[in-house]
C-alpha cells in the first residue's frame, strides 16, 4: 500500500510570494488532515477534510492560506502571500472517515520563507 | 491551543537502557495515541489507548493510561539507536468530533 505523498519536499520562497504544496492521500481515505509544525513543535491543524468538504477550517488563516480537495482524493495547500512566519514543515495526512486516531502521515515539505 | 504536554522534553540514553516518556492532558479524552516521528519525515502511529484502557503492549512499547491523573507514559525498553526520534502524545476530545491534538514532543536520543 503507498503511503501518503507529498510534494515537493523542500521549498524556499522569498515573503510575498505565492507557494503551493501537493497531497496524495492513501487509497481509500475519506478523510484527509493539513497540519503545520513549528520546530521543536507539535502538529497544529490547519484543515481537515471529509471527501470534498472541509469540515474544519477553524485554524486556517484565511486572509492568506486556501485549501482545496477536488474530487475528494488529492489536495492542495496554498500560501499567498507567504510571510517569514510561515517557515514551517507543512504536513499531510490522511485516515479513514471516523478514525482519527489512526492517521498516516506524508513526508511533508519544508518551507523557508526569506 | 495544547492539550497533551510531553516529559521531559528532552531525553538521551544508552542502547539497551529504557525510555520513559511522559504525557499530561487537560480534558477528557476518547483515546490517547503516541507517534514517532524521525528526523525530516512524518509521523508514524505507534500505539492507541482506548479511555476505558489502563495499559498496551506492542513489542517493545508500552503505554500506560491513568484517566484520574489525566497522564499518560510511553515505555521503550531495550532502546536501539533506530529509536532515536521525536515522540508525540495526541489526544482526541469527546467534544471535537474527529479532532486529534497533538503535545509539543520529547526528543530521544539513543547512544549507541
Amino acid at each position: 500500500e503507498a503511503g501518503v505523498v507529498q510534494s515537493p519536499r523542500y521549498k524556499i520562497i522569498e515573503k510575498k510570494q505565492p507557494v503551493a504544496f501537493w497531497c496524495n492521500p492513501i487509497s481509500g481515505h475519506n478523510t484527509l488532515y493539513w497540519y503545520r509544525q513549528n520546530l521543536g513543535q507539535g502538529p497544529e491543524l490547519l484543515i481537515r477534510y471529509e471527501n470534498e468538504e472541509a469540515v474544519d477550517d477553524s485554524q486556517l488563516p484565511k486572509d492568506r492560506f486556501s485549501a482545496e480537495r477536488l474530487k475528494g482524493v488529492d489536495s492542495t495547500l496554498k500560501i499567498q502571500p507567504a510571510e517569514l512566519g510561515d517557515s514551517a514543515v507543512y504536513l499531510c495526512a490522511s485516515s479513514r472517515l471516523g478514525r482519527a486516531y489512526e492517521q498516516y502521515f506524508g513526508p511533508g515539505t519544508r518551507l523557508t520563507v526569506t | 491551543s495544547q492539550q497533551g504536554e510531553e516529559d521531559p522534553q528532552a531525553l538521551s540514553i544508552q542502547e539497551g537502557e529504557n525510555a520513559t516518556m511522559n504525557c499530561s492532558y487537560k480534558t477528557s479524552i476518547n483515546n490517547l495515541q503516541w507517534y514517532r516521528q524521525n528526523s525530516g519525515r512524518g509521523l508514524v502511529h505507534l500505539i492507541l489507548i482506548r479511555s476505558n484502557e489502563r495499559e498496551k503492549h506492542s513489542g517493545r512499547l508500552r503505554v500506560t493510561l491513568d484517566t484520574s491523573k489525566k497522564s499518560s507514559s510511553l515505555l521503550i525498553t531495550a532502546s536501539r539507536a533506530a529509536d532515536t526520534a521525536s515522540y508525540f502524545c495526541a489526544t482526541d476530545l469527546p467534544t471535537s468530533y474527529d479532532k486529534v491534538i497533538f503535545g509539543p514532543g520529547t526528543s530521544l536520543s539513543v547512544i549507541p
